[in-house]
């Protein structure tokens, strides 16, 4: 079975605070992606990542950075946490261009005071 | 622009069927995804599509129409258990998935 772990299920910061959210995949994934989820939306896509080192912004990747030291490993970054970002932050990942089926997290609920 | 609609909320009863519908416009097309997602859990994968036609799985079934731009997931004899949110998406041609805001799904006994 695929695993893919987060390091926090809710976290709590303060407004500009600097906010890590790690994510790790057991199943050798090429893919790692970082959604956020709100209420009435669907997923919109940060980040994501093909390839070790390797970065691309999504949809909304302003107020966020990125980081994919090791394959196994992808970490989302709120430079100056806002209380915008206040959310339900979702990592994947997936196996392959061909093989596009995304295992998620357990998912980071995230409220910034 | 992309879009993929499906409908916010849908109520059903215990043991009855029910389906959810979703349309897609995007800039082509590379398969469909219909992902389950119970209240404050992760989305898990239930169903891909890519060829026209229905895929059937235990109690669970999906249907593609590429030249209608339309999919249904069907589900049979309900569960309290499968009240839940119901995720289409689409993968477009650049590979990349394009997310519906997904189905709330009530079920009643």
């Amino acid at each position: 079975d695929v695993k893919v772990t987060q390091s926090s299920r809710y976290l709590v910061k303060r407004t500009g605070e600097k906010v890590f959210l790690e994510c790790v995949q057991d199943m050798d994934h090429e893919n790692m992606f970082w959604y956020r989820q709100d209420p009435g939306l669907g997923l919109r896509l940060i980040y994501f990542s093909y390839d070790v080192k390797m970065k691309e912004k999504g949809d909304i990747p302003e107020g966020y950075s990125v980081s994919r030291e090791k394959k196994e490993r992808f970490s989302l970054i709120l430079e100056s946490a806002s209380t915008n970002q206040t959310s339900m932050y979702l990592c994947a990942s997936s196996g392959g261009r061909e093989t596009e089926t995304q295992y998620f997290g357990p998912g980071t609920r995230l409220l910034v005071l | 622009g992309q879009n993929i609609d499906q409908p916010t909320e849908m109520t059903a009863t215990e043991g009855a069927i029910v389906q959810i519908n979703c349309t897609y416009q995007t800039s082509g097309f590379n398969g469909l995804f219909w992902y389950q997602q119970h209240a404050g859990e992760a989305p898990t994968f239930l169903s891909y599509n890519v060829l026209d036609g229905l895929e059937e799985k235990g109690r669970f079934s999906s249907f593609l129409s590429r030249s209608k731009g339309y999919s249904y997931l069907l589900l049979k004899e309900l569960q309290m258990k499968d009240s839940a949110s119901y995720l289409c998406a689409v993968l477009d041609s650049n590979y990349q998935l394009i997310w519906g805001a997904g189905t709330k799904l009530i079920i009643k006994p």
